[in-house]
């Protein structure tokens, strides 16, 4: 099975603090994606990466930036907390991106900025 | 800009009661739509995925349709189950994913 795991389910932060979220995935997927979930908003994606050291803004960028340096590994990077970045972020991945394949999601990391 | 909307966005039944989720979106090129199921807290899990060429899928009491020209997908479960309570997302993909709201379902024992 394919396993998507994040460093963290639970994060409490501060503003103005730097924030790192980590996705690990375990069947060698070229693309990796970053959603964050609200409540009555649903999944909106904020960045996603489709090779090593490639990167593409998703539909909500702003306050946000990635790394992908291994193939296996997709951080999400908050420069500066704020309050209104409180939210559940979900990492997924995908072997290719082709239209018969799924997105494998990871468990969550609810984080909380006050 | 790719809008799915999902209704209602929260629904109770009796266990046993046949389940319909509705899911429309607005641009028909599309590559495929999938439903996945999200319980409290957790990630989101696959449970059909419906190529643009197909008209439904099926696995077990789940079967999902697609009507790509009027923009619609229906989530129907038969028989359900308390097991079954969970909030069931619907996502467009026209190269990225967009998804729907969700419906909250509580299935009553």
């Amino acid at each position: 099975d394919v396993k998507v795991t994040q460093s963290s389910r639970y994060l409490v932060k501060r503003t103005g603090e730097k924030v790192f979220l980590e996705c690990v995935q375990d069947m060698d997927h070229e693309n990796m994606f970053w959603y964050r979930q609200d409540p009555g908003l649903g999944l909106r994606l904020i960045y996603f990466s489709y090779d090593v050291k490639m990167k593409e803004k998703g539909d909500i960028p702003e306050g946000y930036s990635v790394s992908r340096e291994k193939k296996e590994r997709f951080s999400l990077i908050l420069e500066s907390a704020s309050t209104n970045q409180t939210s559940m972020y979900l990492c997924a991945s995908i072997q290719s991106g082709g239209n018969q394949e799924t997105q494998y999601f990871g468990p969550g990391t609810r984080l909380l900025v006050l | 800009k790719q809008e799915v909307t999902q209704i209602p966005a929260a629904l109770s039944v009796p266990e046993g009661e046949n389940l319909v989720l509705n899911c429309s979106f607005t641009d028909s090129a599309i590559y495929n739509l999938q439903w996945f199921r999200q319980d409290p807290g957790k990630g989101l899990t696959s449970l059909l995925l419906i190529q643009s060429s197909q008209r439904e899928q099926t696995s077990g009491r789940l079967n999902a349709s697609l009507d790509k020209s009027s923009g619609r997908s229906t989530l129907y479960i038969a028989a359900s189950q308390p097991g079954d309570s969970a909030t069931y997302l619907c996502a467009v993909n026209d190269y990225k994913l967009s998804f729907g709201a969700g419906t909250t379902v509580t299935v009553r024992a």
